[in-house]
């Protein structure tokens, strides 16, 4: 299955806010209200971030948050702060062949 | 606390076999679906597989259909991956993970990962 596509990198000043985008198909991004979205620092695991296009999970700052637009989602975080810096993941179900889950290509953010 | 602890990895020849495991702890495993998830050297992540909390749902990337098993043991809370027909690149820290609700592409917990790498 191909991957979602993702910009390679953003970046952003503390304070700011930056979007990252996530675009599919209406075999995915388009077809689910599954969009999530992870964070991952270097050398760790993900963490899930925003589930269901734009649900938070339990201890997750409401500097996250989700949306979607027909086959594009977006993740935008606001007030960056210096630990914001990692790479961020998107997923949804695809439906191109049978039920599978496909990943994004990953965001570099970097908080300058 | 949830946690999640994958063991297995190391390294292997070219055409040769793994067997992964995930040990879960502090939820009830029987009924969570659960995912393997990949991520190459340098890589963004991959999904492999997924397996419904009774077995009887099972799902594979392309790139490992045919060559991966996934399964579970409920009994033991604990979930596995064999591995057989090893290629280059398979090379990858595994995550077992699983989902925050059943038959939906949401991991809310993560193991650390195990790396399994493939070289002559």
């Amino acid at each position: 299955q191909s991957a979602l596509t993702q910009p390679a990198s953003v970046s952003g000043s503390p304070g700011q806010s930056i979007t990252i985008s996530c675009t599919g198909t209406s075999s995915d991004v388009g077809g689910y209200k599954y969009v999530s979205w992870y964070q991952q620092h270097p050398g760790k695991a993900p963490k899930l971030m925003i589930y269901d296009v734009r649900n938070r999970p339990s201890g997750v700052s409401n500097r996250f948050s989700g949306s979607k637009s027909g086959n594009t989602a977006s993740l935008t975080i606001s007030g960056l702060q210096a630990e914001d810096e990692a790479d961020y993941y998107c997923t949804s179900y695809t439906s191109s062949n049978i039920l599978e889950v496909v990943f994004g290509g990953g965001t570099k953010l970097t908080v300058l | 606390e949830v946690q999640l602890v994958e063991s297995g990895g190391g390294l292997v020849k070219p055409g040769g076999s793994l067997r992964l495991s995930c040990a879960a702890s502090g939820f009830t495993f029987s009924s969570s679906g659960m995912n393997w998830v990949r991520q190459a050297p340098g890589k963004g992540l991959e999904w492999v597989s997924s397996i419904s909390s009774s077995g009887n749902y099972i799902y594979y990337a392309d790139s490992v259909k045919g060559r991966f098993t996934i399964s579970r043991d409920n009994a033991k809370n604990s979930l596995y991956l064999q591995m057989n027909s090893l290629r280059a690149e398979d090379t990858a820290v595994y995550y077992c993970a699983r989902e925050k609700r059943g038959s939906s592409p949401i991991f809310d917990y993560w193991g650390q990962g195990t790396l399994v790498t493939v070289s002559s």
